[in-house]
């Protein structure tokens, strides 16, 4: 069964600085979704970066990027020149592309603190 | 505009008595589910649905029903609620096919079984 692993549960980074949460996933599938999703204090959801598997070009947003790392199962999220609005809880997430039966499966997240 | 609509957003209920938790989504997607957000457990998911009559059972289906006679609707159901159950849901949707987009996630319902 796929799984998703977010090894760091909370992490803090000054303001401005760059900070990368880590994301590992385990499936013998070679086609499939990866997503990073924000949940700030609002909780509401919400997407922060998209990755195909079979491309490999990292895909960025703004200050945001993936060091996508299909061999490792490796998937993580790099924030650069935090601001003070990053404060969230990000989760990682995982998709096989087979088109049935596929179940959407989050990591336990990771709570971003931003230091002033 | 695009968005799935959850309500309602909160809900204080009593053990045992049945609840119904509704879910709509105005972008024409195959994919719902609903999960349930639990502090250091995540997101995990309960049911979902690939279409219209078409459900499957997610990682925590136990004490939850569902039903999908229409597209855009995907309500949660829960037969007779117990304390356990007490948790943030979310109803989400998603258009796949030759690709997957992002989830589009509703509000949330933070439900507290008494």
């Amino acid at each position: 069964a796929q799984t998703v692993t977010q090894s760091q549960p909370e992490m803090s980074v000054q303001e401005a600085e760059t900070v990368t949460l880590s994301c590992t996933y385990d499936t013998s599938e070679s086609d499939y979704y990866l997503f990073w999703y924000k949940q700030p204090p609002s909780r509401q959801m919400i997407l922060v970066i998209r990755q195909e598997a079979y491309k490999q070009q990292n895909a960025t947003e703004n200050r945001f990027s993936v060091n996508f790392q299909k061999a490792a199962k490796s998937f993580s999220l790099k924030i650069s020149d935090s601001q003070l609005g990053d404060a969230a809880m990000y989760f990682c997430a995982y998709v096989s592309g087979r088109g049935r039966d596929d179940k959407i499966i989050f990591g336990k997240g990771t709570r971003l603190h931003i230091l002033p | 505009e695009a968005q799935v609509t959850q309500n309602p957003r909160y809900l204080i209920t009593v053990t045992g008595k049945k609840l119904t938790v509704t879910c709509s989504q105005n972008m024409n997607h195959e994919y719902m589910s609903w999960y349930r957000q639990d502090p250091g457990l995540g997101l995990r998911q309960i049911y979902y649905s690939m279409n219209v009559e078409v459900t499957d059972k997610g990682d925590v289906p136990e004490g939850y029903k569902v039903s999908r006679k229409e597209k855009r609707n995907f309500p949660l159901i829960l037969e007779s609620p117990s304390p356990n159950q007490t948790s943030l849901y979310f109803c989400a949707s998603s258009l796949y096919g030759q690709e997957w987009t992002e989830a589009f996630f509703g509000q949330g319902t933070r439900l507290t079984v008494v």
